[in-house]
C-alpha cells in the first residue's frame, strides 16, 4: 500500500470549513484512499473513501485530485466534537490491512 | 445498533495470569481484527481472521493468541501476559476484508503489572 503524508497537527475555528492535507503521490490504480478519525483514546471512526472521484457523505467531503497523488478531507463546519486525530490511509482494492500512520491532529477551539 | 463490543473497558492484571479480551460484532462481518495502540507507535495490527476458523498474524503477534468459532466472536488471549504487553487494544470488524468500512470497539485498557 502507498505510504501517505499528512502534517502533524492542524488548527481550525469553530464553524469554519477544516481542509486536512494528505499527500499519496506513490498511489497505484488500484488503491482507494480512506479518511478514518480518532477521538482521544476512542475507537477509530470512518469517515469516507474514494478512488478517483470526489466522494461527500453526511460527515465530510473527499477532494482527490486529478492525478490522484494527493486528497484533502473537508469538514465543512467544523465543531468541538471534531477535534480528534485523522488519518489518511491509502488501501488496496484486494485484501489489506488498515495501516495507520501517525496522522494529523485537528484542535478545533472557540 | 451496528457495533463492536469489547470487554473488559480496563484491567489491571499481573505477570503470567492468563486473561481473555472478548469482542464480538453483530452486522454479521467476516473480517475481524486485533490492534494495540501505543504512544509514538501508533496503531498495529496484532491478529486478523478473514472468517471462521481461519486466522492469520498481523504486525505484532508474539504474546498473543486469537480463535474465531464463531463468526460474531473473536477473543484475544494472553497467555502469560508480561508488562510490555500494557497498551490500549482495539478490535474491528468489516464485512469485507477488503474495500469496506471497518467498525472498531471502544477500546480495552490493559496494564499488566
Amino acid at each position: 500500500d502507498a505510504k501517505t503524508t499528512q502534517p502533524p497537527s492542524m488548527d481550525c475555528a469553530e464553524g469554519r470549513a477544516a481542509n486536512l492535507p494528505c499527500n499519496h503521490s506513490t498511489i497505484s490504480g488500484n488503491e482507494y484512499v480512506y479518511w478514518y478519525r480518532q477521538i482521544h483514546s476512542q475507537g477509530p471512526q470512518y469517515i469516507i473513501h474514494g478512488l478517483k472521484n470526489n466522494e461527500t457523505n453526511e460527515m465530510a467531503s473527499l477532494i482527490i485530485t486529478e492525478d490522484r497523488k494527493s486528497s484533502t478531507l473537508i469538514l465543512p463546519h467544523a465543531t468541538l466534537r471534531d477535534t480528534a486525530v485523522y488519518y489518511c490511509i491509502a488501501l488496496n482494492s484486494g485484501y489489506s490491512t488498515l495501516t495507520f500512520g501517525k496522522g494529523t491532529m485537528l484542535l478545533v477551539s472557540p | 445498533e451496528a457495533q463492536v463490543t469489547q470487554n473488559p473497558r480496563y484491567l489491571i492484571t499481573v505477570t503470567g495470569k492468563k486473561l481473555t479480551v472478548t469482542c464480538s460484532q453483530n452486522m454479521n462481518h467476516e473480517y475481524m481484527s486485533w490492534y494495540r495502540q501505543d504512544p509514538g507507535l501508533g496503531l498495529r495490527q496484532i491478529y486478523y481472521s478473514m472468517n471462521v476458523e481461519v486466522t492469520d498474524k498481523g504486525d505484532v503477534p508474539e504474546g498473543y493468541k486469537v480463535s474465531r468459532k464463531e463468526k460474531r466472536n473473536f477473543p484475544l488471549i494472553l497467555e502469560s501476559p508480561s508488562p510490555n504487553q500494557t497498551s490500549l487494544y482495539f478490535c474491528a470488524s468489516s464485512l469485507e476484508a477488503s474495500n469496506t468500512e471497518a467498525f472498531f470497539g471502544q477500546g480495552t485498557r490493559l496494564t499488566v503489572v
